[in-house]
């Protein structure tokens, strides 16, 4: 139990296009869904909370109009990096939990920007 | 605001050999949560313990062993008998406040060598 699907595992893309990135639960409702950010050798950071029909809360020095967090469902959340540049190349992880159960993670998503 | 310290940035063992991942966290929280998270080369972040901070017994899972200390504010984490598979990064996240959300350490890199 308590799986997390991520969609895509990795993506290229060129400089100035948009990325979206899914996240599934599985098996379980997820009543909020968190947004995290790794880069190489380093831990993770976390970039905004979602709870299902709710807006996105952004942590201090995301910008919300360039990574959209959409949590439409009880099983899914969407990140779409808008107007990509190389800088936003990273791992973007996302985890899913429901009610005060622990933080399940999704396995991640590959962004290079070329 | 919350911290969590992973002193040992990287720890370089031999098959078979005992290790020990230390972990220290500050909080003014009275109630919080401490867990284990495993990443390896693959990215996926693996959930191996949640302990909530009422609950001071160590706990032994296989060849994996938790001592968490409230006195001294840490929550070590022992792997006995280290295999090469366990060569991974390893997180120690913190979990409190009215949110819960998560704050991770620095993560301890653990390569075992044949």
């Amino acid at each position: 139990g308590a799986v997390v699907s991520q969609h895509p595992s990795w993506v290229i893309c060129k400089s100035g296009t948009s990325v979206k990135i899914e996240c599934r639960s599985l098996d379980f409702q997820a009543t909020t869904m968190f947004w995290y950010r790794q880069f190489p050798k380093q831990s993770l950071m976390l970039m905004a909370t979602s709870n299902e029909g709710s807006k996105a809360t952004y942590e201090q020095g995301v910008e919300k109009d360039k990574f959209l967090i959409n949590h439409a469902s009880l099983t899914l959340s969407t990140l779409t990096v808008t107007s990509a540049h190389p800088e936003d190349s990273s791992f973007y992880i996302c985890s899913a939990r429901q009610g005060a159960s622990p933080q399940y993670f999704g396995p991640g998503t590959r962004l290079t920007v070329l | 605001a919350q911290k969590v310290t992973q002193a040992q940035t990287e720890i370089s063992v031999v098959e078979k050999e005992d290790v020990t991942l230390d972990c220290v966290y500050e909080t003014r929280d009275t109630t919080y949560y401490l867990f284990w998270y495993k990443q390896p080369p693959s990215g996926e972040l693996v959930f191996l313990i949640r302990r909530n901070s009422f609950d001071e017994q160590n706990e032994i899972s296989g060849r994996y062993s938790w001592n968490f200390q409230k006195s001294t504010s840490s929550f070590n984490f022992t792997i006995t008998a280290s295999q090469v598979v366990d060569s991974a990064v390893y997180f120690c996240v913190f979990s409190g406040g009215s949110n819960y959300k998560l704050t991770f350490g620095k993560g301890t890199l653990l390569t075992v060598n044949p």
